[in-house]
Protein backbone atom coordinates (compact mmCIF):
# COMPACT_ATOMS: atom_id res chain seq x y z
CA UNK A 1 0.00 0.00 0.00
CA UNK A 2 0.96 3.21 -0.12
CA UNK A 3 3.28 4.93 2.51
CA UNK A 4 5.45 7.78 3.87
CA UNK A 5 8.66 7.76 5.27
CA UNK A 6 10.10 10.68 7.44
CA UNK A 7 13.34 11.16 8.93
CA UNK A 8 13.37 10.96 12.75
CA UNK A 9 13.45 13.88 15.01
CA UNK A 10 14.17 15.97 16.81
CA UNK A 11 15.77 17.42 14.62
CA UNK A 12 17.60 20.76 16.90
CA UNK A 13 18.89 23.64 14.67
CA UNK A 14 20.29 27.37 15.73
CA UNK A 15 17.84 30.81 14.10
CA UNK A 16 19.29 31.53 11.00
CA UNK A 17 20.63 27.69 9.90
CA UNK A 18 19.35 26.12 6.63
CA UNK A 19 16.74 23.09 7.46
CA UNK A 20 16.42 20.29 5.42
CA UNK A 21 13.26 17.24 6.71
CA UNK A 22 13.66 14.44 4.03
CA UNK A 23 9.91 12.24 3.31
CA UNK A 24 10.21 10.00 0.78
CA UNK A 25 6.80 8.14 -0.33
CA UNK A 26 5.81 4.69 -2.15
CA UNK A 27 2.84 4.82 -4.44
CA UNK A 28 1.23 3.64 -7.57
CA UNK A 29 0.58 5.75 -10.17
CA UNK A 30 0.72 10.14 -9.60
CA UNK A 31 -0.28 11.37 -5.65
CA UNK A 32 -0.22 14.53 -4.83
CA UNK A 33 2.20 15.61 -1.93
CA UNK A 34 1.60 18.00 0.94
CA UNK A 35 3.62 18.99 3.71
CA UNK A 36 1.41 20.12 6.96
CA UNK A 37 2.44 21.46 10.30
CA UNK A 38 1.58 21.11 14.00
CA UNK A 39 2.63 23.70 16.77
CA UNK A 40 2.61 22.77 20.21
CA UNK A 41 -1.02 22.37 21.54
CA UNK A 42 -2.81 23.08 17.88
CA UNK A 43 -4.48 21.00 15.12
CA UNK A 44 -2.36 20.88 11.91
CA UNK A 45 -2.18 23.19 9.59
CA UNK A 46 -1.35 22.78 5.40
CA UNK A 47 1.97 24.54 4.68
CA UNK A 48 2.70 23.36 1.23
CA UNK A 49 1.66 21.19 -1.94
CA UNK A 50 2.50 20.19 -5.34
CA UNK A 51 0.24 17.97 -7.25
CA UNK A 52 2.37 16.90 -9.94
CA UNK A 53 6.32 16.31 -10.98
CA UNK A 54 8.33 18.55 -10.89
CA UNK A 55 6.18 21.23 -9.27
CA UNK A 56 7.87 23.55 -6.39
CA UNK A 57 5.33 24.20 -3.52
CA UNK A 58 6.74 26.90 -1.20
CA UNK A 59 4.61 29.06 1.59
CA UNK A 60 6.27 31.29 4.76
CA UNK A 61 10.15 30.88 3.25
CA UNK A 62 9.44 26.84 3.30
CA UNK A 63 10.16 25.20 -0.10
CA UNK A 64 9.45 21.25 -1.48
CA UNK A 65 10.11 19.93 -4.75
CA UNK A 66 7.77 17.04 -5.82
CA UNK A 67 10.19 14.18 -7.31
CA UNK A 68 9.08 11.88 -8.54
CA UNK A 69 12.62 9.83 -9.79
CA UNK A 70 13.50 9.72 -6.87
CA UNK A 71 9.88 9.84 -5.03
CA UNK A 72 10.96 12.36 -2.53
CA UNK A 73 9.01 15.68 -1.41
CA UNK A 74 11.98 17.33 1.01
CA UNK A 75 11.41 20.37 3.05
CA UNK A 76 13.87 23.20 2.94
CA UNK A 77 14.18 26.59 4.63
CA UNK A 78 16.87 28.73 4.24
CA UNK A 79 17.19 30.13 7.54
CA UNK A 80 14.92 29.41 10.32
CA UNK A 81 13.07 31.27 13.22
CA UNK A 82 12.58 30.13 16.77
CA UNK A 83 8.61 30.38 15.58
CA UNK A 84 9.36 27.48 13.32
CA UNK A 85 9.68 25.44 16.17
CA UNK A 86 7.01 22.76 15.03
CA UNK A 87 5.99 19.24 14.45
CA UNK A 88 6.19 18.50 10.23
CA UNK A 89 4.04 15.99 8.23
CA UNK A 90 4.42 14.92 4.81
CA UNK A 91 1.67 13.43 3.45
CA UNK A 92 0.14 11.93 0.09
CA UNK A 93 -2.90 11.58 -1.75
CA UNK A 94 -4.56 9.46 -3.80
CA UNK A 95 -8.16 9.56 -5.49
CA UNK A 96 -9.44 6.37 -5.67
CA UNK A 97 -12.83 4.84 -7.09
CA UNK A 98 -15.43 6.07 -5.74
CA UNK A 99 -13.88 9.86 -4.87
CA UNK A 100 -12.89 10.47 -1.73
CA UNK A 101 -10.16 12.37 -0.06
CA UNK A 102 -7.65 10.65 1.76
CA UNK A 103 -4.25 11.17 3.25
CA UNK A 104 -1.51 9.01 4.20
CA UNK A 105 0.39 10.90 6.82
CA UNK A 106 4.34 10.00 7.47
CA UNK A 107 5.41 9.95 11.47
CA UNK A 108 6.41 13.88 11.72
CA UNK A 109 9.23 15.29 12.39
CA UNK A 110 9.77 17.22 15.38
CA UNK A 111 11.81 20.57 14.25
CA UNK A 112 13.30 22.99 17.39
CA UNK A 113 15.50 26.08 16.62
CA UNK A 114 17.16 27.18 19.63
CA UNK A 115 18.44 30.89 19.63
CA UNK B 1 -13.77 33.45 12.49
CA UNK B 2 -14.63 29.90 10.66
CA UNK B 3 -12.55 27.13 11.64
CA UNK B 4 -13.33 23.65 13.22
CA UNK B 5 -14.57 23.35 16.72
CA UNK B 6 -13.43 19.78 19.36
CA UNK B 7 -14.61 19.15 22.58
CA UNK B 8 -13.33 18.13 25.01
CA UNK B 9 -9.86 19.11 24.68
CA UNK B 10 -8.98 16.51 27.74
CA UNK B 11 -11.13 13.54 28.38
CA UNK B 12 -10.81 10.79 31.01
CA UNK B 13 -12.53 7.95 30.96
CA UNK B 14 -12.86 4.34 32.69
CA UNK B 15 -12.26 1.24 30.97
CA UNK B 16 -15.74 -0.57 29.67
CA UNK B 17 -17.02 2.90 29.14
CA UNK B 18 -18.01 4.81 25.72
CA UNK B 19 -17.11 8.08 25.16
CA UNK B 20 -18.18 10.81 22.36
CA UNK B 21 -16.14 13.72 21.06
CA UNK B 22 -17.54 16.73 19.33
CA UNK B 23 -16.83 18.16 15.88
CA UNK B 24 -18.34 21.10 14.38
CA UNK B 25 -17.42 23.25 11.40
CA UNK B 26 -18.69 26.44 10.24
CA UNK B 27 -16.81 26.17 6.92
CA UNK B 28 -19.71 25.05 4.89
CA UNK B 29 -17.04 22.41 4.29
CA UNK B 30 -19.01 19.20 2.56
CA UNK B 31 -16.55 16.18 4.00
CA UNK B 32 -15.41 15.74 6.97
CA UNK B 33 -12.68 13.42 9.09
CA UNK B 34 -11.58 11.96 11.60
CA UNK B 35 -8.33 10.95 12.54
CA UNK B 36 -5.78 9.14 15.80
CA UNK B 37 -2.32 10.48 16.21
CA UNK B 38 0.11 8.17 18.40
CA UNK B 39 3.81 8.81 18.86
CA UNK B 40 5.78 7.65 16.50
CA UNK B 41 2.65 6.21 13.97
CA UNK B 42 1.75 9.83 12.59
CA UNK B 43 -2.01 10.12 11.86
CA UNK B 44 -4.45 7.07 10.48
CA UNK B 45 -7.65 8.10 9.50
CA UNK B 46 -10.24 6.29 11.57
CA UNK B 47 -13.75 7.36 9.67
CA UNK B 48 -14.35 9.96 7.03
CA UNK B 49 -18.03 11.10 5.60
CA UNK B 50 -18.35 12.98 2.11
CA UNK B 51 -21.94 14.09 2.38
CA UNK B 52 -24.44 14.23 5.13
CA UNK B 53 -26.54 10.95 6.18
CA UNK B 54 -23.65 9.25 4.31
CA UNK B 55 -19.59 8.00 5.85
CA UNK B 56 -17.15 5.30 5.05
CA UNK B 57 -14.73 3.59 7.08
CA UNK B 58 -10.68 4.58 7.17
CA UNK B 59 -7.75 2.16 8.01
CA UNK B 60 -8.13 1.82 11.63
CA UNK B 61 -12.37 1.65 12.29
CA UNK B 62 -12.80 -0.78 14.20
CA UNK B 63 -13.78 0.00 18.02
CA UNK B 64 -15.42 3.32 16.66
CA UNK B 65 -18.43 4.38 15.25
CA UNK B 66 -20.12 7.94 14.14
CA UNK B 67 -22.71 9.64 12.57
CA UNK B 68 -23.28 12.81 9.96
CA UNK B 69 -26.92 13.78 10.68
CA UNK B 70 -26.16 17.47 10.10
CA UNK B 71 -23.36 18.81 7.81
CA UNK B 72 -21.65 20.76 10.32
CA UNK B 73 -20.99 18.07 12.75
CA UNK B 74 -19.22 14.82 12.90
CA UNK B 75 -18.81 13.20 16.12
CA UNK B 76 -17.19 10.35 17.10
CA UNK B 77 -18.11 7.61 19.32
CA UNK B 78 -15.00 5.73 20.94
CA UNK B 79 -16.40 2.47 22.27
CA UNK B 80 -15.51 -0.10 24.55
CA UNK B 81 -14.28 -2.42 21.87
CA UNK B 82 -11.63 -0.17 21.46
CA UNK B 83 -8.78 -1.75 22.20
CA UNK B 84 -5.83 0.81 23.01
CA UNK B 85 -8.25 4.17 22.70
CA UNK B 86 -5.86 6.41 24.98
CA UNK B 87 -4.43 8.53 22.16
CA UNK B 88 -5.01 12.06 20.12
CA UNK B 89 -8.07 12.08 18.04
CA UNK B 90 -8.24 15.09 15.12
CA UNK B 91 -11.04 16.53 13.36
CA UNK B 92 -10.50 17.62 9.71
CA UNK B 93 -12.77 18.43 6.82
CA UNK B 94 -12.15 19.88 3.26
CA UNK B 95 -14.81 21.47 0.96
CA UNK B 96 -15.08 18.43 -1.05
CA UNK B 97 -14.51 15.15 -0.88
CA UNK B 98 -12.20 15.12 -3.57
CA UNK B 99 -9.69 18.37 -2.45
CA UNK B 100 -6.27 17.45 -0.54
CA UNK B 101 -6.21 20.13 1.33
CA UNK B 102 -7.85 19.55 4.97
CA UNK B 103 -8.19 22.08 7.52
CA UNK B 104 -7.72 20.26 11.21
CA UNK B 105 -9.30 20.97 14.76
CA UNK B 106 -7.28 21.54 17.73
CA UNK B 107 -7.74 18.10 18.80
CA UNK B 108 -8.81 15.84 22.15
CA UNK B 109 -6.60 14.04 24.18
CA UNK B 110 -8.34 11.12 25.51
CA UNK B 111 -7.17 8.91 28.60
CA UNK B 112 -8.74 5.74 29.67
CA UNK B 113 -7.96 4.77 33.15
Amino acid sequence: GDSVTQMEGPVTLSEEAFLTINCTYTATGYPSLFWYVQYPGEGLQLLLKATKADDKGSNKGFEATYRKETTSFHLEKGSVQVSDSAVYFCALRKDFTGGGNKLTFGTGTQLKVEL
Amino acid sequence: DGGITQSPKYLFRKEGQNVTLSCEQNLNHDAMYWYRQDPGQGLRLIYYSQIVNDFQKGDIAEGYSVSREKKESFPLTVTSAQKNPTAFYLCASSIKANTGELFFGEGSRLTVL
